[in-house]
């Protein structure tokens, strides 16, 4: 067990609907990490949050926004969804922001769209 | 741009035997660079970590190499085992002051009983 919390493990929705999928970083962790996960693309970051304020964009689309609360957990809002959004979705969680220190994954959230 | 590159094609080998496999990346200098084994449906795992000023880290039966000049780390398992079957991802960072693990696709390790 990473100690990072996912949920919902897996969600089942229709093209154009808007879900949202939350993370519970390890106790103590201050940067959190989505990744997006598909057969065909590996493993693509996302977006990355720091004590609450977000320090950097990957490949994340319009469509999607990310919020880390005062309380670290982070949530990843994904709208108007097509199929291409089905993927596996992944947080991750580390202890700082700026350091070579291990990333800790979650079991991640299965999106299929329908 | 930034380039990571892993065997796409799977790795098979017998049990016992060593299993190496490849990181190659392009067009940056990462002073680190860390390798995560992923099983099917599941998170990524950190394994091991290796600094750019270290030729080598070992950890049980797992050792990581990292040349710098060569722009690659090779990752050798050691009398391997079904159990270690799994997809194995590299994750350069450190370059340009960016720690965000951004990973190759990873290659596919298979071992045979």
């Amino acid at each position: 067990d990473s100690g990072v919390t996912q949920t919902p493990k897996h969600l089942i929705t229709a093209t154009g609907q808007r879900v949202t999928l939350r993370c519970s970083p390890r106790s103590g962790d201050l940067s959190v990490y989505w990744y997006q996960q598909s057969l065909d693309q590996g493993l693509q970051f996302l977006i990355h949050y720091y004590n609450g304020e977000e320090r950097a964009k990957g490949n994340i689309l319009e469509r999607f926004s990310a919020q880390q609360f005062p309380d670290l957990h982070s949530e990843l809002n994904l709208s108007s969804l097509e199929l291409g959004d089905s993927a596996l979705y992944f947080c991750a969680s580390s202890a700082s922001r700026d350091r070579d220190t291990e990333a800790f994954f979650g079991q991640g959230t299965r999106l299929t769209v329908v | 741009s930034q380039k990571i590159e892993q065997n796409s094609e799977a790795l098979n080998i017998q049990e016992g035997k060593t299993a190496t496999l490849t990181c190659n990346y392009t067009n940056y200098s990462p002073a680190y660079l860390q390798w995560y084994r992923q099983d099917p449906g599941r998170g990524p795992v950190f394994l091991l970590l290796i600094r750019e000023n270290e030729k080598e880290k070992r950890k049980e039966r797992l050792k990581v190499t990292f040349d710098t000049t060569l722009k690659q780390s090779l990752f050798h398992i050691t009398a391997s085992q079904p159990a270690d079957s799994a997809t194995y991802l590299c994750a350069p960072l450190g370059a340009g002051g960016s720690y965000i693990p951004t990973f190759g696709r990873g290659t596919s390790l298979i071992v045979h009983p």
